[in-house]
C-alpha cells in the first residue's frame, strides 16, 4: 500500500528565512503527489501537484516542490518565508491501490516568527 | 471562482442525536467527497461520491452514512451521534477529469456532547 509521511509535526522559521517542509511517500508506483496547504478556520487549497511531468513543479505563492525518486521524497520550498505563509500543509500521495483514492500525511503546522 | 459551501461552521449536539452535514458546490463536479479531520491524523475519507445517487465508502465509514440526490449535493449523516465522532468535517469537490485536484469547503466543527 501506498503511503505519505511528513516528517515534521511543527516547522518554525523566521520571516524572510527559507522554508523547508519535508514529506517522504512509499509507492509501488510513479506516484502523484500533491501539497495542500490549510489557513486557519478555511478549507485545503491545493497549492501544487506532481503526475510524472517535470520533477521540479512550482506553486501559489512562491513554493516549490521536486520530486526525487531515488529518495522516495517530494519536500516542499519557499526561499523567503512570509506572515502569510503560517498555515499547515498537507503532503498527499495518489494511492492506485486502492482505488485510486487519495491519501493524507499528518500534516505540517508552519510557524513564522517575525 | 470555484466555491465549496457547507450549512453550518460550528454544531453541537447530543449524544443519539441525528445529525445531518450539508454540502453544495457551484461547479458541476462529479466527484464529492466527505473527510473527517482529527489533530495528529491529517484528514480520513469517510465517503465519497462519483455520481447522483452512487456512494463508495472510504476509510472510515462506520457510524456515517450519505446521500447524494442532486449533482452540486452531498450530504453526510450521522445516524446516531456519538462523542467519539466530535471533529472536524471536511467536504470536497473535484472534476470527473482531475479526481485528485480537489476543491475544499471551509469545514463544519462538531462537537457531540
Amino acid at each position: 500500500a501506498q503511503s505519505v509521511t511528513q516528517l515534521d509535526s511543527h516547522v518554525s522559521v523566521s520571516e524572510g528565512t527559507p522554508v523547508l517542509l519535508r514529506c517522504n511517500y512509499s509507492s509501488s508506483y510513479s506516484p502523484s503527489l500533491f501539497w495542500y496547504v490549510q489557513h486557519p478556520n478555511k478549507g485545503l487549497q491545493l497549492l501544487l501537484k506532481y503526475t510524472s511531468a517535470a520533477t521540479l513543479v512550482k506553486g501559489i505563492n512562491g513554493f516549490e516542490a521536486e520530486f526525487k525518486k531515488s529518495e522516495t521524497s517530494f519536500h516542499l520550498t519557499k526561499p523567503s518565508a512570509h506572515m502569510s505563509d503560517a498555515a499547515e500543509y498537507f503532503c498527499v500521495v495518489r494511492d492506485m491501490n486502492r482505488d485510486d483514492k487519495i491519501i493524507f500525511g499528518k500534516g505540517t503546522r508552519l510557524h513564522i516568527l517575525p | 471562482d470555484v466555491k465549496v459551501t457547507q450549512s453550518s461552521r460550528y454544531l453541537v449536539k447530543r449524544t443519539g442525536e441525528k445529525v445531518f452535514l450539508e454540502c453544495v458546490q457551484d461547479m458541476d463536479h462529479e466527484n464529492m467527497f466527505w473527510y473527517r479531520q482529527d489533530p495528529g491524523l491529517g484528514l480520513r475519507l469517510i465517503y465519497f461520491s462519483y455520481d447522483v445517487k452512487m456512494k463508495e465508502k472510504g476509510d472510515i465509514p462506520e457510524g456515517y452514512s450519505v446521500s447524494r440526490e442532486k449533482k452540486e449535493r452531498f450530504s453526510l449523516i450521522l445516524e446516531s451521534a456519538s462523542t467519539n465522532q466530535t471533529s472536524m468535517y471536511l467536504c470536497a469537490s473535484s472534476d470527473l477529469t482531475d479526481l485528485y485536484e480537489q476543491y475544499f469547503g471551509p469545514g463544519t466543527r462538531l462537537t457531540v456532547t
